[in-house]
């Protein structure tokens, strides 16, 4: 079946650390990637996503490249703000429904000054 | 443009009564799904209706229903509370064509509580 593990938080990081969440997926087929970010008191926003093996989704300095090999989607920035504390939830829809996305269970990001 | 809106923000039940949240997509979008969210369990899809349709549905019982009206607003019908249905709800909706890979925007959710 599909399902996604992600890195138990939470994170907490200095302002202007480096970022890693680590994504990996057990999927049938070829997948999408997603990761997805829930800021407090708001719905998900998609953050950046990747639809085939090798792709590299970037969006706001986060990165994020799909790896078939290692069947993992790890999110990355170079230099985190205040403004990123939040969860962050990497998912992967199959190919049988677009909407149909199965997420990860989240991992909170804190970025202290 | 408008979001995803979805009422009310927060309820309140007892354990047997029933209850439906109403979800209205982005004006275009054809396609409203819906997911809970649980500290234990995180998000998981309950089903996507398009065009009036239930498109996909998720492994949740009988007694978690929606419906579709023909200006794409949705409601979800949960039924026979039990304390394990409390949850954050929420709705996405995308404009549904049939390609794969659509982007999704979620509301801010209906948090429930059953007591």
């Amino acid at each position: 079946g599909n399902s996604v593990t992600q890195m138990e938080g939470p994170v907490t990081l200095s302002e202007e650390a480096f970022l890693t969440i680590n994504c990996t997926y057990t999927a049938t087929g070829y997948p999408s990637l997603f990761w997805y970010v829930q800021y407090p008191g708001e719905g998900l926003q998609l953050l950046l996503k990747a639809t085939k093996a090798d792709d590299k989704g970037s969006n706001k300095g986060f990165e994020a490249t799909y790896r078939k090999e290692t069947t993992s989607f790890h999110l990355e920035k170079g230099s985190v703000q205040v403004s990123d504390s939040a969860v962050y939830f990497c998912a992967l829809s199959d190919q049988t429904g677009a909407n149909n996305l199965f997420f990860g269970t989240g991992t909170r990001l804190t970025v202290i000054p | 443009k408008a979001g995803v809106t979805q009422t009310p923000r927060y309820l309140i039940k007892t354990r047997g009564q029933q209850v439906t949240l109403s979800c209205s997509p982005i004006s275009g979008h054809r396609s409203v799904s819906w997911y809970q969210q649980t500290p234990g369990q995180g998000l998981q899809f309950l089903f996507e209706y398009f065009s009036e349709t239930q498109r996909n549905k998720g492994n949740f019982p009988g007694r978690f229903s929606g419906r579709q009206f023909s200006n794409s607003r949705s409601e979800m019908n949960v039924s026979t509370l039990e304390l394990g249905d409390s949850a954050l709800y929420l709705c996405a909706s995308s404009l549904g064509g049939s390609g794969l890979n659509e982007k999704l925007f979620f509301g801010s959710g209906t948090q429930l509580s059953v007591l």
